[in-house]
């Protein structure tokens, strides 16, 4: 199956910093999304990312399925983008199972 | 508003008392799957449907059971609750063709 790794596992930024996560794949795949949990534990879905560049407002995503990663990108922090994000890509076949990362921890500090 | 719609949000139960968690889209969307998330462990899917009448296991179905009557709800039921199923669960829909994945806020099930 998929393996989906993300990088780094933990970030602490101060507020107005900006940075970049990643997400690599093991296989092509479909579907590709960026989800923010936030500390209250929902799922926010930030980015629907097959392939290509999509921003929303600070915040903007690539894929390169070509080469089997994904960026996050978050410009101007701010406290409220604190929490985990992961990636997660569709398993095909039967099951439409979504594999998701492992996350990486972001703080955003006052 | 398009969403996933999960009741209750928290639960807490003693073992062996059957609970429902109710899920319910108004997407219009074919799929719909539940998931379980633990720490350490991610998130794991326990139960998928394709459609109307068609459900399958995941890869952590043990104690659980679903059904699909009507396209909009999902509900995951547990019949004889025990203490390793307190988790934070994930009710997520989906279109059979390309597009992404929206997930329900969760509900946080306490087993003692």
């Amino acid at each position: 199956g998929i393996q989906v790794e993300q990088s780094p596992p933990d970030l602490i930024l101060q507020e107005g910093a900006n940075s970049t996560l990643r997400c690599n794949f093991s296989d092509s795949v479909n579907n590709l999304q960026w989800f923010h949990q936030n500390p209250w534990g929902q799922l926010i879905n930030l980015f629907y990312i097959p392939s290509g560049t999509k921003q929303n407002g600070r915040l903007s995503a690539t894929t390169v399925a070509t080469e089997r990663y994904s960026l996050l990108y978050i410009s101007s922090s701010q406290t409220t983008d604190s929490g985990v994000y992961f990636c997660a890509a569709l398993y095909g076949g039967a099951t439409n199972k979504l594999i998701f990362g492992t996350g990486t921890l972001l703080a955003v500090q006052p | 508003e398009a969403q996933v719609t999960q009741n209750p949000r928290y639960l807490i139960t003693v073992t062996g008392k059957k609970l429902t968690v109710t899920c319910s889209q108004n997407m219009n969307h074919e799929y719909m799957s539940w998931y379980r998330q633990d720490p350490g462990l991610g998130l794991r899917q326990i139960y998928y449907s394709m459609n109307v009448e068609v459900t399958d296991k995941g890869d952590v179905p043990e104690g659980y059971k679903v059904s699909r009557k009507e396209k909009r709800n999902f509900p995951l039921i547990l019949e004889s609750p025990s203490p390793n199923q307190t988790s934070l669960y994930f009710c997520a829909s989906s279109l059979s063709g390309p597009g992404g994945y929206t997930f329900g806020s969760g509900t946080r099930l306490t087993v003692v």
